[in-house]
């Protein structure tokens, strides 16, 4: 069975800093691109980040909201997926969700087939 | 940037077919995937590549794409259809995912 546990969410107050770190289970987790996607209170869905599979070249992936301050990065020995996240903004308040993608390598192709519970960042004063 | 539109909401009676539209420039020409999300969960793949169903979908799920539209349609739909349903796509422009506005579906 395919999990995704989040974690490090919480209250951050703006400027600051969290890191959110994703616990992968029950899949070859170095054989997906993996993504973050947000979700803000009583809003829709955002695609915040991604990053290919460990190869030659890892690619990486930035939302225009985010790109300079977050950054996603993968430990395939752990099976973990993480976002650092710096420079928070109010308007990055969300529910954060790690999601399983069908690619190697984030494209056309590709979509996601599961997703974590989420855990929630608040950055307030 | 990339954009998907689709309507807020749309209302269904149980046992009828809902439509919802998701609108985007030349979205025919992309893979258009659907997720539904019901309150305090997440997200669920219900369409992937324009038609596609994951195993365990219901058969009442289907998709379509043409032109500048794709939509998700359900058939007979069931109060437990009741949900916000998400269209996404890749812009292969930007290389960036991309997520429709979102469409509430409200069972009457």
């Amino acid at each position: 069975e395919v999990q995704m546990l989040e974690s490090g969410g919480g209250l951050a107050q703006p400027g600051g800093s969290l890191r959110l770190s994703c616990a992968a289970s029950g899949f070859s987790f170095s054989n997906h691109a993996m993504s973050w996607v947000r979700q803000a209170p009583g809003k829709g869905l955002a695609w915040v980040s991604a990053v290919s599979v460990t190869g030659i070249t890892t690619r990486t992936y930035y939302a225009d909201s985010v790109k300079g301050r977050f950054t996603i990065s993968r430990d395939n020995s752990k099976n973990t997926l993480f976002l650092q996240m710096n420079g928070l903004r109010a308007e990055d308040t969300a529910v954060y969700y790690c999601a399983k993608d069908r690619v190697v390598v984030p494209a056309a192709l590709g979509y996601f087939q599961d997703w974590g519970q989420g855990t929630l960042v608040t950055v307030s004063p | 940037s990339y954009e998907l539109t689709q309507p807020p909401s749309v209302s269904v009676s149980p046992g009828q077919t809902a439509s919802i539209s998701c609108s985007g420039d030349k979205l025919g020409a992309k893979y258009v995937c659907w997720y539904q999300q019901k309150p305090g969960q997440s997200p669920v793949l219900v369409i992937y590549q324009d038609t596609k169903r994951p195993s365990g979908i219901p058969e009442r799920f289907s998709g379509s794409s043409s032109g500048n539209t794709a939509t998700l349609t359900i058939s007979g739909t069931q109060a437990m259809d009741e949900a916000d349903y998400y269209c996404q796509t890749w812009d292969s422009s930007t290389s960036f995912y991309v997520f429709g506005t979102g469409t509430k579906v409200t069972v009457l």
